[in-house]
């Protein structure tokens, strides 16, 4: 089945415990892209890439990193996180940025 | 970083009504796409968008890539229970071999009984 797999699903964790959450994708994509939903911001982009070893900003990149070393996996890291990256994680794939992506179902993350 | 306006940000309607949103930008898009949020799941693509003045259908559903390329807006007719949701609108753009995916702040639908 074509999917998009995060790990974990629910995460809460204390400030500055440094902390990943898993990406990974079975349909060849070349595309991938992090998001964080918030209310009444809708789901803004924090990291993309265009393929392996590319990867690049999007629009709320501060205390985020990511690494794309194979096309299927895309993790972001949170190396010190804090209580205002509370916030719920959805990441996609896609062959193009245009064209249809496909979601996650989605990491809640709560940090104290 | 730029977001997307969408107008509504919420909506109360009755089953069978029809529904308008819209989404408006100050830059110019080359492509307009269209995603429903049902709870608790990731946004699904309901209609993309690749030239302006576009009008596509899909289902009940109908958008438009307006214009200008500064905006788009989707319209579903004679809406269902299942039609709850977030809708959320996306613009797409190129800039030097960086393609740029940028969504908007969404509308809720909710449907009252």
């Amino acid at each position: 089945e074509a999917q998009v797999t995060q790990n974990p699903r629910y995460l809460i964790t204390v400030t500055g415990k440094k902390l990943t959450v898993t990406c990974s994708q079975n349909m060849n994509h070349e595309y991938m892209s992090w998001y964080r939903q918030d209310p009444g911001l809708g789901l803004r982009q924090i990291y993309y890439s265009m393929n392996v070893e590319v990867t690049d900003k999007g629009d709320v990149p501060e205390g985020y990193k990511v690494s794309r070393k194979e096309k299927r996996n895309f993790p972001l890291i949170l190396e010190s996180p804090s209580p205002n990256q509370t916030s719920l994680y959805f990441c996609a794939s896609s062959f193009r940025a245009y064209n249809e992506q496909f979601f996650g179902p989605g990491t809640r993350l709560t940090v104290l | 970083g730029q977001q997307l306006n969408q107008n509504p940000q919420s909506m109360f309607i009755q089953e069978g009504e029809d529904v308008s949103m819209n989404c408006t930008s100050s830059s110019i898009f080359n492509t307009w796409l269209w995603y429903k949020q049902d709870p608790g799941e990731g946004p699904v693509l309901l209609i993309a968008l690749y030239k302006a003045g576009e009008l596509t259908s899909n289902g009940r559903l109908t958008a438009q890539f307006g214009i200008t390329r500064k905006d788009s807006f989707l319209n579903i007719s004679a809406s269902i229970p299942s039609d709850v949701g977030i809708y959320f609108c996306a613009g797409f753009v190129s800039n030097f071999g960086n393609e740029k995916l940028t969504f908007g702040t969404g509308t809720r639908l909710t449907i009252i009984p």
